[in-house]
């Protein structure tokens, strides 16, 4: 599968832990984005890399979250102190350099916190 | 006003029709347009882009720009069951080398048999 892969694909956890979801991107991709989905609404953009660069962050994106993509490879995303309204399904998408704006999306990690 | 906006539906068709779906946006800098579909419990899946004023054709999708009005659309001919999904609508607005893009609440497509 050259796809965009994420682990896990779903996770529970208790209200105050920290959790890390992490994303590989398609292999030729340079762009990588992540971005937050809860029920019956679109997507949201939460931040964006090239390379290994965090080139724009959302306003949404708390202290409480943070994200890396060392050596430009891989990414992940870890939210901190985890609330109630963190759950949501954790989208990764990559994108080519010269066809940026077409995003190809990983299966998502569903995040429930209880 | 939200950015993108998609009527929520759901879209009843019969099988073999012609679906239509509509999408608004405010920003009138916007300058890339995207179809995702997106099947309940799944991700979005990228079906159509288009970039300038008219039609661009896929197969059995054409979508539809018109950026004087600020409006897209997707049509599906011969609408089949297995089109029943999520489309939802994407821009990106161009501004400060953003490659954000920003998302509707999609409209649920229902095919009937």
């Amino acid at each position: 599968d050259t796809g965009v892969s994420q682990d896990p694909r779903h996770k529970i956890t208790k209200r105050g832990q920290n959790v890390t979801f992490r994303c590989d991107p398609i292999s030729e991709h340079n762009r990588l984005y992540w971005y937050r989905q809860t029920l019956g609404q679109g997507p949201e953009f939460l931040t964006y890399f090239q390379n290994e660069a965090q080139l724009e962050k959302s306003r949404l994106l708390s202290d409480r979250f943070s994200a890396e993509r060392p050596k430009g490879s891989f990414s992940t995303l870890e939210i901190q102190r985890t609330e109630q309204g963190d759950s949501a399904m954790y989208l990764c998408a990559s994108s080519l350099r010269d066809r940026a704006y077409e995003q190809y999306f990983g299966p998502g990690t569903r995040l429930t916190v209880t | 006003q939200k950015e993108v906006e998609q009527n929520s539906g759901p879209l009843s068709v019969p099988e073999g029709a012609i679906a239509s779906l509509n999408c608004t946006y405010s920003d009138r800098g916007s300058q890339s347009f995207f179809w995702y579909r997106q099947y309940s419990g799944k991700s979005p899946e990228l079906i159509m882009s288009i970039y300038s004023n008219g039609d661009k054709e896929d197969g059995r999708f054409t979508a539809q720009l018109n950026k004087a009005s600020q409006y897209v659309s997707l049509l599906i001919r011969d609408s089949q069951p297995s089109d029943s999904a999520t489309y939802l609508c994407a821009v990106n607005n161009g501004m400060d080398s953003s490659y954000k893009l920003i998302f509707g609440s999609g409209t649920r497509l229902l095919v009937r048999p």
